[in-house]
C-alpha cells in the first residue's frame, strides 16, 4: 500500500459542478497537510493548508479527517480555469524527523 | 511570500555533456531542498533529499553518480546530470522547505532536451 494515495482520474466535470476529491495516508503519526495544483508543464503551486477545523478558500474547501486517515478537497461552482492536476502532500514521519510526501495527483477537467 | 527560483528553465544539450541546474531560496533559508523530475502525463517523481552540509539521500533506482547533488549553502543546491543521454529527457524540478509545518515551494522547473 502506498503511503498517500489519490485516485488519479480523471474527473471530467461540467462547469458549475461540485466536485471532491479524497486523499489517504498510512501512517497516523503524519503531520502537516496540502494541497497543491498543478497544471501542464508546469511546476507545483501551494492551493490550501489543511487542517482538522477545516479551511476555506472561496470556492475551495479543505478538510483533515484524522480518524479515518484522510484528507478532501471540495471545488464549488467550479471553472474551465480549475482543469489541472491536485497534488496532496503529507509530511510523514521519517527517521525522527519529516517528510513531504506526494499523493500521484488527481487530473480535474472542467468542460463547458 | 516565500520564492524557489530554479535555473536554466530550459536546456538542450547533446549527449554525452553535463548540465547543472540551480535552486535558490531567495528569501528564506531551506533547511532541506527536494529534487524531482517527472515525464509527460506522469507524477512527480522524488529523486533525492538534499540537506545542507550533508551528502544528499537518493531514491532507490536513482543513480548517485549521474545525478550530483551538491547543497553548499542554506540558500542553493546544485543538481548536475553528467553524461547526459536521450532519456535523461525530462522536467526537473526542485523545491525547498522548512522543517516543521510549513509547505514546500518549487522551483519553476528546467525542461532538459538531450539530443
Amino acid at each position: 500500500r502506498k503511503e498517500v494515495e489519490q485516485d488519479p482520474g480523471p474527473f471530467n466535470v461540467p462547469e458549475g459542478a461540485t466536485v471532491a476529491f479524497n486523499c489517504t495516508y498510512s501512517n497516523s503519526a503524519s503531520q502537516s497537510f496540502f494541497w497543491y495544483r498543478q497544471d501542464c508543464r508546469k511546476e507545483p503551486k501551494l492551493l490550501m493548508s489543511v487542517y482538522s477545523s477545516g479551511n476555506e478558500d472561496g470556492r475551495f474547501t479543505a478538510q483533515l479527517n484524522r480518524a479515518s486517515q484522510y484528507i478532501s478537497l471540495l471545488i464549488r461552482d467550479s471553472k474551465l480555469s480549475d482543469s489541472a492536476t491536485y497534488l496532496c502532500v503529507v509530511n510523514l514521519p521519517s527517521g525522527g524527523s519529516y517528510i513531504p510526501t506526494f499523493g500521484r495527483g488527481t487530473s480535474l477537467i472542467v468542460h463547458p | 511570500g516565500a520564492v524557489v527560483s530554479q535555473h536554466p528553465s530550459r536546456v538542450i544539450c547533446k549527449s554525452g555533456t553535463s548540465v547543472k541546474i540551480e535552486c535558490r531560496s531567495l528569501d528564506f533559508q531551506a533547511t532541506t531542498m527536494f529534487w524531482y523530475r517527472q515525464f509527460p502525463k506522469k507524477s512527480l517523481m522524488l529523486m533525492a533529499t538534499s540537506n545542507e552540509g550533508s551528502k544528499a539521500t537518493y531514491e532507490q533506482g536513482v543513480e548517485k553518480d549521474k545525478f550530483l547533488i551538491n547543497h553548499a549553502s542554506l540558500t542553493l543546491s546544485t543538481l548536475t546530470v553528467t553524461s547526459a543521454h536521450p532519456e535523461d529527457s525530462s522536467f526537473y524540478i526542485c523545491s525547498a522547505w522548512v522543517t516543521g509545518s510549513r509547505p514546500l515551494h518549487f522551483g519553476n522547473g528546467t525542461r532538459l532536451t538531450v539530443t
